[in-house]
C-alpha cells in the first residue's frame, strides 16, 4: 500500500488562502490518479469535498463552496487542496485519498488546518 | 436524504470477532450503483479504508486486512455488515460505514454514518 504524505499541520489567517498538499510516492505518478479530498471536524465523520484529476476532469461535492478547489503539481508529484477566503469554520482536519489499484483505497495521514 | 447508522458492540475481547452492522435509510442498497463501505479511524489518527461491498455481493478489501475481514450485505433489511476476526488492541478505532460512488479512477464517499467506537480489551 502506498503512503500519501500530508504535512501534519498548517495554518493561515481568515481571508487568506490555505494550500494543503498530498505527496505521492515516487513510484506513483500523480498525473495518473484522481485525488480525493475530505474534511473532518472534531466529533464528526469526514465530509467529501472534491476530486481532482485535471482542469477538465474534476468534481465538487454537493454543497461544497467553490472556494475549495483542487490542483496538482506534477514536478513535486503532489496533489493540492486550495482553500481561498479562509473562514473560521474551515478549521478542520483534511485528508487526501487515491485508489492506486482502482479497487483498494489509500488515505493520507491528514493535515490539521488552523485558522488563526 | 440517505442516512447510515452503525450498530454493534462497543467492546470486544482480544482474539474475538468484531461485528458491526450499518443500516441504510433514505435509499435502497439493492438499487445498485453504490459501493457500501467500511472505514476506520484509530483514536487521534487518520483514516483507513477497510473495504466495500456491492449490492450483488461483490467485495473488495484492503490488502492489509483482507485475511481477517468479511463484509456482507442483507438487501432485505437494507443493511450491510463488517466482521473482523482475531482482533487485537490495534483494532480499537471508530468504525464508519459510508456510501461509495464510483468514478473512473476510484470512488468517493458522499454519505457517512456517525461512527461507532469499538474498543478491544479484556
Amino acid at each position: 500500500q502506498p503512503v500519501l504524505t500530508q504535512p501534519p499541520s498548517s495554518s493561515a489567517s481568515p481571508g487568506e488562502s490555505a494550500r494543503l498538499t498530498c505527496t505521492l510516492p515516487s513510484d506513483i505518478n500523480v498525473g495518473s490518479y484522481n485525488i480525493y479530498w475530505y474534511q473532518q471536524k472534531p466529533g464528526s465523520p469526514p465530509r467529501y469535498l472534491l476530486y481532482y484529476y485535471s482542469d477538465s476532469d474534476k468534481g465538487q461535492g454537493s454543497g461544497v463552496p467553490s472556494r475549495f478547489s483542487g490542483s496538482k503539481d506534477a514536478s513535486a508529484n503532489t496533489g493540492i487542496l486550495l482553500i481561498s477566503g479562509l473562514q473560521s469554520e474551515d478549521e478542520a482536519d483534511y485528508y487526501c485519498m487515491i485508489w492506486p489499484s482502482n479497487a483498494s483505497g489509500v488515505f493520507g495521514g491528514g493535515t490539521k488546518l488552523t485558522v488563526l | 436524504q440517505v442516512q447510515l447508522q452503525e450498530s454493534g458492540p462497543g467492546l470486544v475481547k482480544p482474539s474475538q470477532t468484531l461485528s458491526l452492522t450499518c443500516t441504510v435509510s433514505g435509499g435502497s442498497i439493492s438499487s445498485g450503483g453504490y459501493y457500501w463501505s467500511w472505514i476506520r479511524q484509530h483514536p487521534g489518527k487518520g483514516l483507513e479504508w477497510i473495504g466495500y461491498i456491492y449490492y450483488s455481493g461483490s467485495t473488495y478489501y484492503n490488502p492489509s486486512l483482507k485475511s481477517r475481514v468479511t463484509i456482507s450485505v442483507d438487501t432485505s433489511k437494507n443493511q450491510f455488515s463488517l466482521k473482523l476476526s482475531s482482533v487485537t488492541a490495534a483494532d480499537t478505532a471508530v468504525y464508519y460505514c459510508a456510501r461509495g460512488t464510483r468514478l473512473v479512477g476510484g470512488y468517493y464517499f458522499d454519505y457517512w454514518g456517525q461512527g461507532t467506537l469499538v474498543t478491544v480489551s479484556s
